[in-house]
C-alpha cells in the first residue's frame, strides 16, 4: 500500500506567478483534501474533492482552485501569487464518503516560497 | 464557530518526565477529536482519535488522551517523555474536514 505523495517538495515563485502542486492519494482512497500551513500555524482547510467534484471549501479566494482526476490524484492551482501564499501545502486522502470519524492520511507537503 | 484551542504554544519537559498537552474544543455536541504529530519537514501523523466511544483513548508511541465533555477538553498525555517525542502537536476536530488548533511545540531536554 503506497502512501500519499506530493510534488514538488520545494518551490520558489515570484509575486503574480501561477503555481500547480500535485498529490497522489493513498491506494483505495477517493477523497482528497488540501491544507495550507503557514509558518508557526496550524493547517487551514482549503478545499476537498470527492469523485472529481469539489466537496467543501474553506475561506480561501477563488484564485485557489483544484482538480481531481479519475485516478483520484489531485492538483492545487494558485494564480496571482501573493507573498502571504508562502506556506507548506499539505494534501490528505481519505476513504469513500469521508466521515468525521475517518482518518485522513497526509503527504509530506510542498513548501512554497513566494518572493 | 466550531474550533479547537491549544492552550500552550510551547511545552518543555525533561526526558523521562510526564507530558501534558492541552486542548479545549467549542461545540454544542460531542465532536470527533484527533491529535496529530508533525516532525520537522514531515507531514502529519495521527496519534489517536476520539469518536464517541471510550472517553480514554490510547494511541501510538505511548500517548493517550481523555475526552471530558464537562470541561470540553481533550488533553494529550504520556507518562514518560522520550527525546524522539520532540515535535509539533496539533489537536483537531474532524467534520470531514479537519479544523486544527494552533499547535504546541514539545521540547524534550536530556
Amino acid at each position: 500500500e503506497t502512501g500519499v505523495t506530493q510534488s514538488p517538495t520545494h518551490l520558489i515563485k515570484t509575486r503574480g506567478q501561477q503555481v500547480t502542486l500535485r498529490c497522489s492519494s493513498q491506494s483505495g482512497h477517493n477523497t482528497v483534501s488540501w491544507y495550507q500551513q503557514a509558518l508557526g500555524q496550524g493547517p487551514q482547510f482549503i478545499f476537498q474533492y470527492y469523485r472529481e467534484e469539489e466537496n467543501g471549501r474553506g475561506n480561501f479566494p477563488p484564485r485557489f482552485s483544484g482538480l481531481q482526476f479519475p485516478n483520484y490524484s489531485s492538483e492545487l492551482n494558485v494564480n496571482a501569487l501573493e507573498l502571504d501564499d508562502s506556506a507548506l501545502y499539505l494534501c490528505a486522502s481519505g476513504p469513500e464518503g469521508l466521515a468525521g470519524t475517518d482518518e485522513q492520511f497526509f503527504g509530506p507537503g510542498t513548501r512554497l516560497t513566494v518572493l | 464557530a466550531q474550533s479547537v484551542t491549544q492552550l500552550d504554544s510551547h511545552v518543555s519537559v525533561s526526558e523521562g518526565t510526564p507530558v501534558l498537552l492541552r486542548c479545549n474544543y467549542s461545540s454544542s455536541y460531542s465532536p470527533s477529536l484527533f491529535w496529530y504529530v508533525q516532525h520537522p519537514n514531515k507531514g502529519l501523523q495521527l496519534l489517536l482519535k476520539y469518536t464517541s466511544a471510550a472517553t480514554l483513548v490510547k494511541g501510538i508511541n505511548g500517548f493517550e488522551a481523555e475526552f471530558k465533555k464537562s470541561e470540553t477538553s481533550f488533553h494529550l498525555t504520556k507518562p514518560s517523555a522520550h527525546m524522539s517525542d520532540a515535535a509539533e502537536y496539533f489537536c483537531a476536530r474532524n467534520t470531514g474536514k479537519l479544523i486544527f488548533g494552533q499547535g504546541t511545540t514539545l521540547q524534550v531536554k536530556p
